[in-house]
């Protein structure tokens, strides 16, 4: 089953710290994988887009990480700040004629200052 | 641009009760989809439109209609409301059905009671 897990659900990290957030898929044929940024009330906004051949890929403070063999992405967050308040969703695309999406629970951080 | 736009932003709904959520773009996307976003859950696809006078069922489109008769209108169709319903809704687009960008809407919160 084509599925997208992220850990942990939800994180409180002070200002100015580094944090990770992870994703585990079983998603075949892969195409992609994206992560997302949702503040609250608001739609996602893309930060990433990495392909099969990208291990890292950077949007400045973000930096995000595939690992095609074992299936698991990273997102880490650089010198946190309050804005970085959001939930953060990992979505893999097929590669077939769907391209469907198969999107994560997401994991909601907060930053405190 | 003003991207994807959406209406209304919040809606209370009477079981039983229609109504449409609207969803525009004005970047010529061809390619426009509906989800709902439930707490804890991913992002699920209801129904999506490759283009003009094209639509397809996703992953939940029961109690939903679509239509697609311009490039940039996309209503969603409550046909008989349920408090199963209650839900965020996002309307995303992208330029093509492979393209890898898709963006969002900001959301229309439906609670159906």
């Amino acid at each position: 089953k084509n599925q997208v897990e992220q850990s942990p659900q939800s994180l409180i990290i002070l200002e100015g710290k580094n944090c990770t957030l992870q994703c585990n898929y079983t998603v075949s044929p892969f195409s992609n994988l994206r992560w997302y940024k949702q503040d609250t009330g608001r739609g996602p906004v893309s930060l990433t887009i990495m392909t099969f051949s990208e291990n890292t890929k950077s949007n400045g403070r973000y930096t995000t990480t595939l690992d095609a063999d074992t299936k698991q992405s990273s997102l880490h967050i650089t010198a946190s700040q309050l804005s970085d308040s959001a939930s953060y969703i990992c979505v893999v695309s097929l590669m077939d004629s769907s391209y469907k999406l198969i999107f994560g629970s997401g994991t909601r951080l907060l930053v405190r200052p | 641009n003003a991207g994807v736009t959406q209406t209304p932003k919040f809606q209370v709904l009477k079981t039983g009760q229609s109504m449409t959520l609207q969803c525009a773009q004005d970047m010529n996307h061809e390619y426009m989809s509906w989800y709902r976003q439930d707490p804890g859950m991913g992002l699920r696809l209801i129904h999506y439109s490759v283009g003009a006078g094209i639509t397809d069922q996703g992953e939940v489109p029961n109690g939903y209609n679509v239509s697609r008769s311009t490039t940039e209108d996309f209503p969603l169709r409550l046909l008989s409301a349920a408090p199963s319903q209650t839900s965020v809704y996002f309307c995303a687009s992208k330029t093509g059905l492979a393209s890898e960008t898709q963006y969002f809407g900001p959301g229309t919160r439906l609670l159906v009671l």
